[in-house]
């Protein structure tokens, strides 16, 4: 599972209020990402890192922020959120070795 | 973007073979991956190729044409728990590991 761990796993909160969502990896990869799915659009990408401090905007990246201080922990923030946020979050890291992404557990994210 | 196209639903019977298809636009290409989702939960690794041919992995083959912007996932003697979702990713751009996912492909194995 390449050592990797998401926290909350699951979460319920209201429109406005902010959200930190945690990925943790063990294994000192380089490269994490943060997804997210919903029913007819599949997996979007949300940001991404390439190294501490070093963060990019993916395909959906409006609303979100993230933050990488330290090689193990990815971070995604929703500074407000809104309804249209509740979807389920799935970080991943990137494998040069094995050319694979690996996804972790996933957050099941809703905002009422 | 770049759109990626498998289609939505596909049944099958247990011990048949099925074939899901993925196109995808070819500008940019750094190769194209499959990943089974179960319900509620991540998606798995199943098969990465980067060159045009066939890969075959037990009872999964996955294979590619790049001229064609077109792969497709093989399922050999199908089981039960192949039942679901088969996501078709394609790495793109310059950045390591930034894919653009297909739908997925929602299989069902009846007995």
């Amino acid at each position: 599972d390449a050592g990797i761990t998401q926290s909350p796993r699951h979460k319920v909160t209201e429109t406005g209020t902010p959200v930190t969502l945690r990925c943790h990896q063990t294994e000192n990869h380089r490269y994490m990402y943060w997804y997210r799915q919903d029913p007819g659009h599949g997996l979007r990408l949300i940001h991404y890192s390439y190294g501490v401090k070093d963060t990019d905007k993916g395909e959906v990246s409006d609303g979100y922020s993230v933050s990488r201080s330290k090689t193990e922990d990815f971070l995604l923030t929703l500074e407000s959120a809104t309804s249209s946020q509740t979807s389920v979050y799935f970080c991943a890291i990137w494998s040069g070795d094995f050319n694979e992404q690996f996804f972790g557990p996933g957050t099941r994210l809703t905002v009422l | 973007g770049q759109n990626i196209d498998q289609p939505t639903e596909m049944t099958a019977t247990e011990g048949a073979i099925v074939q899901i298809n993925c196109t995808y636009q070819t500008s940019g290409f750094n190769g194209l991956f499959w990943y089974q989702q179960h319900a509620g939960e991540a998606p798995t690794f199943l098969s990465y190729n980067v060159l045009d041919g066939l890969e075959e992995k037990g009872r999964f083959s996955s294979f590619l044409s790049r001229s064609k912007g077109y792969s497709y996932l093989l399922l050999k003697e199908l089981q039960m728990k192949d039942s679901a979702s088969y996501l078709c990713a394609e790495a793109g751009g310059t950045s390591y590991g930034k894919l653009t996912f297909g739908q997925g492909t929602i299989l069902t194995v009846h007995p």
